[in-house]
């Protein structure tokens, strides 16, 4: 079955240093890779995707994910965190139906607080 | 371009009532999604639509009810709600294009407290 794992229910980071969000994956062929973003009382929004090629992804507000196959990971990255980074990152993962149509699993979700 | 749009915003419910959530995209997608999402468990699809007129089965169907009858709008339906259906619902919608890795847009949510 097509599944994501984030091993971090939170992560806190100092305002300015890098952040790294991880995900690993557990999939059957070529992954279709996702993250998405939610702040507080909002709905998620799309951040970057993994389809084929580059194993480094650019995103929505200078956020990049690092797709490495061996390790079966895509880590969200930053270089330096804002305060307003603050949010609920959710990593997910296409699958497809017994229907014939793809669908996106998602992760539990990772807590990031950046701190002043 | 509101994008996607949810009514209501909140609500609170007694055991046993019934709602409909409304859903509605201005971005003319072909599919759309309703998910719910309870602390620790992320985002679980209840039921989802890959055009006018066709509803499907997600993760979590029981307990819920879905109709498309307008591309544009996508209802879910609580017959007799119960406290375990406490939760925020999202909607998503996408072009889905069958075979492609498609962007779902959602809507801010709809929390739900079922007493």
């Amino acid at each position: 079955a097509q599944s994501v794992a984030q091993p971090e229910d939170q992560v806190n980071v100092a305002e300015g240093n890098p952040l790294t969000v991880k995900c690993t994956y557990s999939v059957s062929g070529n992954p279709y890779l996702f993250w998405y973003v939610q702040y507080p009382n909002r709905g998620l929004q799309f951040l970057l995707k993994y389809i084929t090629g580059d194993n480094l992804v650019k995103g929505s507000y200078g956020f990049e994910a690092e797709f490495n196959k061996s390790q079966t990971s895509f880590h969200l990255k930053k270089p330096s965190a804002l305060v307003s980074d603050s949010a609920l990152y959710f990593c997910a993962v296409r699958r497809l139906t017994g229907a014939g149509s793809y669908q996106l699993t998602f992760g539990k979700g990772t807590k990031l607080s950046v701190i002043p | 371009n509101a994008g996607v749009t949810q009514t209501p915003k909140f609500r609170v419910l007694k055991t046993g009532q019934s709602m409909t959530l409304l859903c509605a995209q201005d971005m003319n997608h072909e599919y759309m999604y309703w998910y719910r999402q309870d602390p620790g468990m992320g985002l679980r699809l209840i039921h989802y639509s890959v055009g006018e007129g066709t509803t499907a089965k997600g993760e979590v169907p029981d307990g819920y009810n879905v109709s498309r009858l307008k591309k544009q709008n996508f209802l879910l339906g609580l017959e007799s709600a119960a406290p375990s259906q406490t939760s925020v619902y999202f909607c998503a919608s996408s072009y889905g294009t069958s075979g492609m890795a498609e962007t779902q847009y959602f809507g801010p949510g709809t929390r739900l407290l079922v007493l």
